[in-house]
């Protein structure tokens, strides 16, 4: 079956722009998380929703960054006024539902530079 | 604060057992899981240790001690296909959310 997708697998912007990463998890997974991460390093926690709500948005790093899942399946992490230090992998994953064990399903991801 | 102590890179021959390290120091501890990422891919699921002992499945295995805050990833019969970064990851103070340590990246030679 398909697993989870994200588009555009690559965004180049300039500093000071406005972005938008798309996330199409897994049909039927209702836990939708995502990551950030940085060459050489582990992925890092930004968000975490349970159908359309943000349950825990505490790894978002500042008021730039957003994310919704209206409709309960795809997400959008939005960015707005870009820095260079934003420039990453932003990986989203998605899961069955949530508790101990259950398996997070990983994206692609999106590599963002900012110039 | 919350972190997680992996080597940063191993080598190992095809054929052979290696084995990846991870100590963690979280505020709380759901489980530890181990994902594997080759180069320009998605981190994929390996395993998941909630309980102390070791969890066999196929040619990796994983174990936890949970009184060290320790666990360590087992992968035998290494192939050049396994060259890959792995990264421990721990569910702390949530069921949901990892943290993942900065991973460590296995190199097998032939």
């Amino acid at each position: 079956g398909a697993g989870v997708s994200q588009t555009p697998s690559n965004k180049v912007t300039e500093k000071g722009k406005y972005v938008e990463l798309r996330c199409d998890p897994i049909s039927g997974h209702t836990a939708l998380y995502w990551y950030r991460q940085s060459l050489g390093q582990g992925p890092e926690f930004l968000i975490y929703f349970q159908g359309t709500g943000a349950a825990d948005d505490s790894g978002l790093p500042n008021d730039r960054f957003f994310a919704v899942r209206p409709e309960g399946s795809v997400s959008t992490l939005k960015i707005q006024r870009t820095e260079r230090g934003d420039s990453a992998v932003y990986l989203c994953a998605s899961s069955q539902s949530t508790g101990e064990g259950h398996e997070q399903f990983f994206g692609p991801g999106t590599r963002l530079t900012v110039l | 604060g919350q972190s997680l102590e992996q080597p940063s890179e191993v080598t190992a021959v095809e054929g052979a057992i290696v084995q990846i390290n991870c100590t963690y120091q979280t505020s709380g501890f759901y489980g530890l899981s181990w994902y594997q990422q080759h180069d320009g891919g998605a981190p994929t699921f390996l395993s998941y240790n909630a309980l102390d002992g070791l969890e066999e499945t196929g040619r990796f295995s994983s174990f936890l001690s949970r009184s060290d805050s320790y666990g360590y990833l087992l992968l035998q019969e290494l192939q050049m296909k396994d060259s890959a970064s792995y990264f421990c990851a721990v569910f702390g103070d949530s069921s949901y959310k990892l943290i993942f340590g900065s991973g460590t990246r296995l190199l097998v030679r032939p």
